[in-house]
């Protein structure tokens, strides 16, 4: 998707952060995810967060989001091998019920 | 619990040939979806039905079309197969219309057209 985009591969050590990051076009989103994809499998949703939150921490996840700059981020504290996969993230516009995906970071987790 | 599931998981066609992919989830969500993910493009939305007897376009609609048989299925079909639509095909749902209900995947189905 045009409106959102990522960088498109990560390339981490084991036990070291990752950090993911994406842009985004549209204002109006109220609600930002990241889903995580292992190879040969579906999304699998990871997190979100709301567009009035500034961060979020779920265990070894922690999103930023700065909407001034419509910025939003994931760190993987202590990255570990089966943290290997394609990262999504994704907007849902003020509209509701449609998300717009950027083209995937694959995040490579080195021993 | 199965949550979504596609069949098949895998087809290779020849031009021109017609498919349908099949997509049931058992969780009694209302409103569901089609994606294809391409390399580098991540998803885009084919077509979704917010709920049963509705069905909408979404950003990659040409090539296919829907039929939500009932709450539970949300069949894609391709009339007429193309090389520009060998693609990796994934269902998803979602319990209702709203920006927090997150969606659930399919596995995909990885479609080949020659």
């Amino acid at each position: 998707g045009e409106d959102v985009e990522q960088s498109l591969f990560l390339s981490v050590r084991e036990g070291d952060s990752s950090v993911i990051n994406c842009t985004y076009t549209d204002s109006s989103s109220t609600y930002l995810y990241w889903y995580k994809q292992e190879p040969g499998a579906g999304l699998q949703l990871l997190t979100y967060i709301f567009s009035n939150m500034d961060m979020k921490q779920d265990q070894r996840l922690t999103v930023l989001l700065n909407k001034k700059d419509k910025h939003l981020s994931l760190r993987i504290a202590d990255t570990q091998t089966g943290d290997s996969a394609i990262y999504f993230c994704a907007e849902m516009k003020a509209a509701g019920n449609k998300l717009t995906f950027g083209g995937g970071t694959r995040v490579l987790v080195k021993p | 619990n199965a949550g979504v599931t596609q069949t098949p998981k895998f087809q290779v066609l020849k031009t021109g040939q017609s498919m349908t992919l099949q997509c049931a989830q058992d969780m009694n969500h209302n409103s569901m979806y089609w994606y294809r993910q391409d390399p580098g493009m991540g998803l885009r939305l084919i077509y979704y039905s917010a709920s049963e007897g509705t069905t909408d376009k979404g950003e990659v609609p040409n090539g296919y079309n829907v039929s939500r048989l009932n709450k539970r299925e949300f069949s894609l079909r391709l009339e007429s197969a193309a090389p520009s639509q060998t693609s990796v095909y994934f269902c998803a749902s979602t319990r209702e219309r709203g920006n927090n209900q997150p969606q659930h995947f399919g596995d995909g189905t990885r479609l080949s057209i020659l």
